[in-house]
């Protein structure tokens, strides 16, 4: 059984672009969720999506957004991109809504310049 | 507010002795506490889990003791290998928030 898949693994951009990052979760699961980890700050609740409906978000600005497509997978989008976006993004998917535990893809490396 | 913590950031054991992590949490609602595996430019592995009705769970070498009177969860590994020197991640759920909370990590080292 494939695990969560993110792509790109890797992304440079330069302040004030935006990127779109994608993730398939794992097959069955339907909950998707998003995290961003930073040395600073650690790993941090970006949201949830689940039936194609955000559930829940974070403490993030509406520049951090995302969406969930009927098949599961997700995409996360940042605009206007800030220098202290640079982090790694990771997603996780579980079975369902409130059902644990979650596994986690190995993440989007974004270095924003 | 940082509500769960690990305040260890690193712990250095032998091979073949007890590893012990600890976390310390601040709110009562969460329902499931996980731990996770990290190394390097890879996401976190899943562990081990404990439902916060419990107080104790096992498997193989993991197990993940909760203290819900002291807000206080460990996890022991026994015995400890150096193929287990990696980040741990200690992380409270809450099922209707479906959020993982995670602590900033401790750093473990199993020398040979």
């Amino acid at each position: 059984k494939a695990g969560v898949t993110q792509t790109p693994r890797y992304l440079i951009k330069t302040r004030g672009q935006q990127v779109t990052l994608s993730c398939s979760p794992i097959s069955g699961h339907r909950s998707v969720s998003w995290y961003q980890q930073t040395p600073g700050q650690g790993l941090q609740f970006l949201f949830e999506y689940f039936s194609e409906t955000q559930r829940n978000k974070g403490n993030f600005p509406g520049r951090f957004s995302g969406r969930q497509f009927s098949n599961s997978r997700s995409e996360m989008n940042v605009s206007t991109l800030e220098l202290g976006d640079s982090a790694l993004y990771l997603c996780a998917s579980s079975l369902a809504v409130g059902q644990t535990p979650l596994h986690f893809g190995n993440g989007t490396r974004l270095t924003v310049t | 507010d940082q509500q769960v913590k690990q305040n260890s950031p690193s712990l250095s054991v032998q091979e073949g002795r007890i590893s012990i992590l600890n976390c310390d949490y601040t709110n009562s609602m969460f329902d499931y506490f996980l731990w996770y595996k990290k190394y390097p430019a890879e996401g976190p592995t899943f562990l081990i889990s404990i439902s916060s009705i419990k107080d104790k769970n096992e498997d193989g070498r993991f197990t993940v003791f909760l203290n819900k009177s002291a807000k206080h969860l460990s996890l022991h590994i026994v015995p400890s290998q150096p193929g287990d020197s990696a980040v741990y991640f200690c992380a409270a759920y809450t099922s209707n928030t479906g959020k993982l909370i995670f602590g900033q990590g401790t750093t473990l080292q199993v020398k040979p």
